[in-house]
């Protein structure tokens, strides 16, 4: 299976402040079939990013994914209070689906 | 609007069996698949499978480990996961998806296994 690998564990910014979450996988994720999700306590994961760079709908445009083979990166360019979230990478090229163990971003 | 609606929180003993559903609106069922992801208490989601309700083709992980069965009936647009025999190691929260991308979750069921 294709084991995706995010760093930093945890990652501590304020309020303002650029978040740059990274991915990496063992190998090459098929057709860039990566996607970004965020969840909150006691809530469900929601859908960020697509496709390594397609921003889901409703999603604001401070979010934005990028890379290709097995490098990806999630950046927030400006952290709003409710941005602060764990956030998972995930890829969908190849069975079984993976996904990362998770950043923890706090302030 | 799609939605997916999930069956509410169980609590069953080891050895017993569960079947637990989600109840999908909003969009015509048997295009997408729908898949069921596993967290267990503070940790990180597992994909445990995916089901095509079009044609039933389902796909499993063997990394993920547990007696379950995903399946789904086209004609109430649910799809369903169940255990035989739950064993206490089955106790988390459990989320249906929709599409390999996850464009879409349940609001997840949560399952404990406790004698």
């Amino acid at each position: 299976e294709n084991v995706l690998t995010q760093s930093p564990a945890t990652l501590s910014l304020s309020p303002g402040e650029r978040a740059t979450l990274s991915c990496g996988a063992s190998q090459s994720v098929s057709t860039n079939y990566l996607a970004w999700y965020q969840q909150k306590p006691g809530l469900a994961p929601r859908l960020l990013i697509y496709d390594a760079s397609k921003r889901a709908t409703g999603i604001p445009d401070r979010f934005s994914g990028s890379g290709s083979g097995t490098d990806f990166t999630l950046i927030i360019s400006r952290l709003e209070p409710e941005d602060f979230a764990v956030y998972y990478c995930q890829q969908y090229g190849s069975s079984p689906v993976t996904f990362g163990q998770g950043t923890k971003l706090e302030s | 609007e799609v939605q997916l609606v999930q069956s509410g929180a169980e609590v069953r003993k080891p050895g017993e069996s569960l079947k637990i559903s989600c109840k999908t609106s909003g969009y015509i069922f048997t295009n997408y698949w729908i898949a069921w992801v596993r967290q267990m208490p503070g940790k990180g989601l597992e994909w445990m499978g995916i089901i095509n309700p079009y044609d039933y083709d389902t796909r499993y992980n063997p990394s993920v480990q547990g007696l379950f069965t995903i399946s789904a009936d086209r004609s109430i647009a649910t799809a369903y996961l169940q255990w035989s025999s739950l064993r206490a190691s089955d106790s988390a929260m459990y989320y249906c998806v929709r599409q390999w991308s996850g464009d879409y979750w349940g609001q997840g069921t949560r399952v404990t296994v406790s004698s």
